[in-house]
């Protein structure tokens, strides 16, 4: 079935940092792909998506492009800031009758003055 | 002016007890869902509803049952809590039912713990 894998947190990095977290997945056919973040004591938003191979999602200086020869769709920012410190959720809509978003377990990001 | 919310934010409770938690959300949407993040932070659905239909229903034991008294309501009840329902609760809706095209906005989540 499908399946989304994100790198392990917390990640702690400083203020003005590059940021990466690592994402891939598994799916039949060409999935759409979603970076949802949740700030503390929020729930989960939108932060972008890519619906189709070689798309780069953008948003709030954060980018991830749909990489389909390494089935991976990895978020970076050039610089970070302490208020970027939130959870981080990879996650995909198969484009086959399913029309569930399969999540990855999240990563915590804290960004240290 | 919060889009989705849930009540109670935390919810604390004895092995066997029947609890409810519900969801409002004033976004106008078809389409309402219940998720669960389980202690490893896994989040899976539960539930869907589109216009008060339940659409989605995944392999979740029957002691769990949604309830959408309207549109803008999806309640999740649970009956003879379990240790393992302990977990966080996430309500979230959409303006339609087809999750490739219509983004989810989500609750904040109703943390339970069964003792």
């Amino acid at each position: 079935g499908n399946s989304v894998t994100q790198m392990e947190g917390p990640v702690t990095l400083s203020e003005e940092a590059f940021l990466t977290i690592n994402c891939t997945y598994t799916a039949t056919g060409y999935p759409s792909l979603f970076w949802y973040v949740q700030y503390p004591g929020e729930g989960l938003q939108l932060l972008l998506k890519a619906t189709k191979a070689d798309d780069k999602g953008s948003n709030k200086g954060f980018e991830a492009t749909y990489r389909k020869e390494t089935t991976s769709f990895h978020l970076e920012k050039g610089s970070v800031q302490v208020s970027d410190s939130a959870v981080y959720f990879c996650a995909l809509v198969g484009k086959f009758g399913d029309d569930k978003i399969i999540f990855g377990k999240g990563t915590r990001l804290h960004i240290l003055p | 002016d919060t889009a989705v919310s849930q009540t109670p934010k935390y919810l604390v409770t004895q092995m066997g007890n029947d609890k409810s938690i519900k969801c409002e959300q004033n976004l106008g949407h078809d389409t309402m869902y219940w998720y669960k993040q389980d202690s490893k932070k896994f989040l899976k659905i539960m539930f869907s509803y589109n216009n008060k239909e339940l659409i989605i229903n995944e392999t979740v034991p029957n002691r769990f049952s949604p309830k959408s008294p309207d549109k803008a309501h999806l309640n999740l009840h649970i009956n003879s809590l379990e240790l393992g329902d302990s977990a966080v609760y996430f309500c979230a809706s959409s303006q339609g039912s087809r999750a490739v095209y219509n983004e989810q906005f989500f609750g904040p989540g109703t943390r339970l713990t069964v003792l």
